[in-house]
């Protein structure tokens, strides 16, 4: 069975400050990661995703994401973080070859501090 | 704009009745899926669709249907047998199903039992 874990369920941090978001994943086979966001009462928003080649994976608004195959982790990234950033934060993972279903974490909300 | 929308956006449902929410794509997308969404819980998936004409249950299928009778259109019926009814509920799509795509989302409906 796979599963994904985001062990914060808040990250708090100062607006201009780096920014983490942690995911660690377990999966039987070559991962497919992703990270979505959702704002307020909105769906879900693709942000990046991780299939294959380059570890480091650049997505929408700034966003990164690194692939560590030996700690199955997925944490997402930001340089400087905005108050807009504030928001939800899903981490999936699915397993390439054929259909496989998409598994999401709890999600973690990051609040950016002015 | 391509993408997938969902109605309404707001839903009350007495006790024992059935309520259908729609959700309409023009991704040309083959896939779609329902997901439930609790506080704390994250995204559970109740029902997806690999092709029209053809659907599987998720991890939590009881009290819902669904039907697929069109590639553009995956409405869940939450029916009197869903015992705990209130949740956000999200559909989505993505171009195959399973196959690394990230899924694109609608906005939701918010259904409350009254």
């Amino acid at each position: 069975a796979q599963s994904v874990a985001q062990p914060e369920d808040q990250v708090n941090v100062a607006e201009g400050n780096p920014l983490t978001v942690k995911c660690t994943y377990s999966v039987s086979g070559n991962p497919y990661l992703f990270w979505y966001v959702q704002y307020p009462n909105r769906g879900l928003q693709f942000l990046l995703k991780y299939i294959t080649g380059d570890n480091l994976v650049k997505g929408s608004y700034g966003f990164e994401a690194e692939f560590n195959k030996s700690q199955t982790s997925f944490h997402l990234k930001k340089p400087s973080a905005l108050v807009s950033d504030s928001a939800l934060y899903f981490c999936a993972v699915s397993i390439s070859g054929g259909y496989q279903k998409v598994t999401f974490g709890t999600g973690t909300k990051l609040q950016v501090i002015p | 704009d391509g993408g997938i929308t969902q109605s309404p956006k707001y839903l009350f449902r007495k006790e024992g009745q059935n309520v259908t929410l729609s959700c309409e794509q023009n991704l040309n997308h083959d896939a779609m899926y329902w997901y439930r969404q609790d506080p704390g819980q994250g995204l559970r998936l109740i029902y997806y669709s690999q092709i029209v004409n053809d659907f599987q249950k998720g991890d939590i299928a009881e009290g819902y249907s669904v039907s697929r009778e069109k590639k553009e259109s995956f409405p869940l019926t939450v029916t009197s047998a869903q015992k705990n009814p209130t949740a956000f509920y999200l559909c989505a799509s993505s171009m195959d199903y399973g196959t690394g795509d990230g899924y694109t989302f609608g906005s939701g409906t918010r259904l409350t039992v009254v």
